[in-house]
């Protein structure tokens, strides 16, 4: 059964960047094309997307996000990272990794996420 | 700022049945993409609901259907049941953003 679970530092000041891994159970990563995605809440919020990295290690981002963003893949490890650059108050969230799931309609990019990770709880702060 | 609002809240006794409408525009739902649905309770992950628009993982009881017409998309849940109080997302992905997107969210409550 795949699992996936985030890590990384849960506290940060402002204006540091944030270092976030997700480790997926088993050889999902080496064997499948599968994409996988960050999602965040911030506290008693809704969700918020933040962005997809393809198998091939091409990613694609929130557009409110874009500018301080990157998901990279580590196929090696059963890993896949997010970075975000100059973080404030606002970044304050659980941030959650998760597989996207490609579609099989007529849009075969990704589409669900499944499954989840647990989220981690990452503040910012002074 | 989401571009697929759901109503904030919808709120039923046992055994009723509710839904919930996910609305987006001919750059989402409109446009042909796929609406999925989340559910989750407090302090926890989202759990995939519906995926397709109409389709359950498996484990999902069949109390809960997906439908989508136009540019809009919506979660029925029959047979309420006090286990079913949690909040629901909607998500899909957007041409002009060219990214994915969640609903606004709504907390389903069991009167």
């Amino acid at each position: 059964q795949l699992q996936l679970q985030e890590s990384g530092p849960g506290e940060l000041m402002p204006s540091e960047t944030l270092s976030l891994t997700c480790t997926v159970s088993g050889d999902y990563m080496s064997t499948n094309s599968f994409s996988w995605g960050w999602i965040r809440q911030p506290p008693g919020k809704g969700l918020e997307y933040i962005g997809t990295v393809y198998y091939s290690g091409n990613a694609y981002y929130n557009p409110s996000l874009q500018r301080r963003v990157t998901i990279s893949l580590h196929t090696s490890r059963n890993q896949f990272s997010l970075k975000l650059t100059s973080v404030t108050a606002a970044d304050t969230a659980v941030y959650y990794c998760a597989r996207h799931v490609p579609g099989t309609g007529w849009y075969r990019g990704p589409n669900w996420f499944d499954p989840w990770g647990q989220g981690t709880l990452v503040t910012v702060s002074s | 700022q989401s571009v697929l609002t759901q109503p904030p809240s919808v709120s039923g006794a046992p055994g009723q049945r509710v839904t919930i409408s996910c609305t987006g525009t001919n750059s989402n739902i409109g446009a042909g993409f796929d609406v999925h649905w989340y559910q989750q309770f407090p302090g926890t992950a989202p759990k995939l609901l519906i995926y397709a628009n109409t389709k359950r993982p498996s484990g999902v009881p069949d109390r809960f259907s997906g439908s989508k017409s136009g540019t809009s998309a919506s979660l029925a849940i029959s047979g309420l049941q006090a286990e079913d109080e949690a909040d629901y997302y909607c998500q899909s992905y957007d041409s002009s953003l060219s990214a994915d997107d969640f609903g606004t969210g709504t907390k389903v409550t069991v009167l």
